[in-house]
């Protein structure tokens, strides 16, 4: 277990919905990191946190949003679904965020679009 | 963008042999890390790598950072059942923004 929760497990949804995936950060942790992860495109970044501010993005759609709220939780909210967003979602959490320190995934949310 | 080559993309083995694994780059990294992800769960770091060089050690696993800055490849030997998994290498660039980019992976399979 990393410390690292991501509600909900599973979510399965029409096109052209809108979810929002959650991930409580580890005790302590600062930072939050979202990652994609699909059979074609494998795992990758999509944006990190620290601290309520958005630090960096990777490839993020413009679909899709995230924030980092006061309590350092964090939300990604995905629009307009389509079925290529069809994926595992991973929430990671680090200390500080830098690019030095350890990420530790959650178990992910798998959302299927149908 | 950068793509990270990871190979092999499977592997099949009998328990007790050796493994391994490496990743090549077209571009440089300033850190390589190795994960290993389990069925239904998130990705856990095995190894980090922060100096073109650098050979480290975790238990039976043993990784290397290549001189070029462009390779790492990870060993591990005598190999049991629980090393089952897929193996992610990771490389991360420097500077201010921030990427981390992952190879496809490699799925380890150990026959007892």
């Amino acid at each position: 277990d990393s410390g690292v929760t991501q509600t909900p497990k599973h979510l399965i949804t029409a096109t052209g919905q809108r979810v929002t995936l959650r991930c409580s950060p580890r005790s302590g942790d600062l930072s939050v990191y979202w990652y994609q992860q699909s059979l074609d495109q494998g795992l990758q970044f999509l944006i990190q946190y620290y601290n309520g501010e958005e630090r960096a993005k990777g490839n993020i759609l413009e679909r899709f949003s995230a924030q980092q709220f006061p309590d350092l939780h964090s939300e990604l909210n995905l629009s307009s679904l389509e079925l290529g967003d069809s994926a595992l979602y991973f929430c990671a959490s680090s200390v500080d965020g830098l690019a030095s320190s350890e990420q530790f995934f959650g178990p992910g949310t798998r959302l299927t679009v149908l | 963008g950068q793509q990270l080559n990871q190979s092999p993309q499977s592997m099949f083995i009998q328990e007790g042999e050796d493994v391994s694994m490496n990743c090549t780059s077209s571009s440089i990294f300033n850190t390589w890390l190795w994960y290993k992800q389990d069925p239904g769960e998130g990705p856990v770091l095995l190894i980090a790598l922060y100096k073109a060089g650098e050979l480290t050690s975790n238990g039976r696993l043993t990784a290397q950072f290549g001189i070029t800055r462009k390779d790492s490849f990870l060993n591990i030997s005598a190999s049991i059942p629980s090393d089952v998994g897929i193996y992610f290498c990771a490389g991360l660039s420097g500077g201010s923004n921030y990427k981390l980019t992952f190879g496809k992976g490699t799925l380890l399979t150990v026959n007892p």
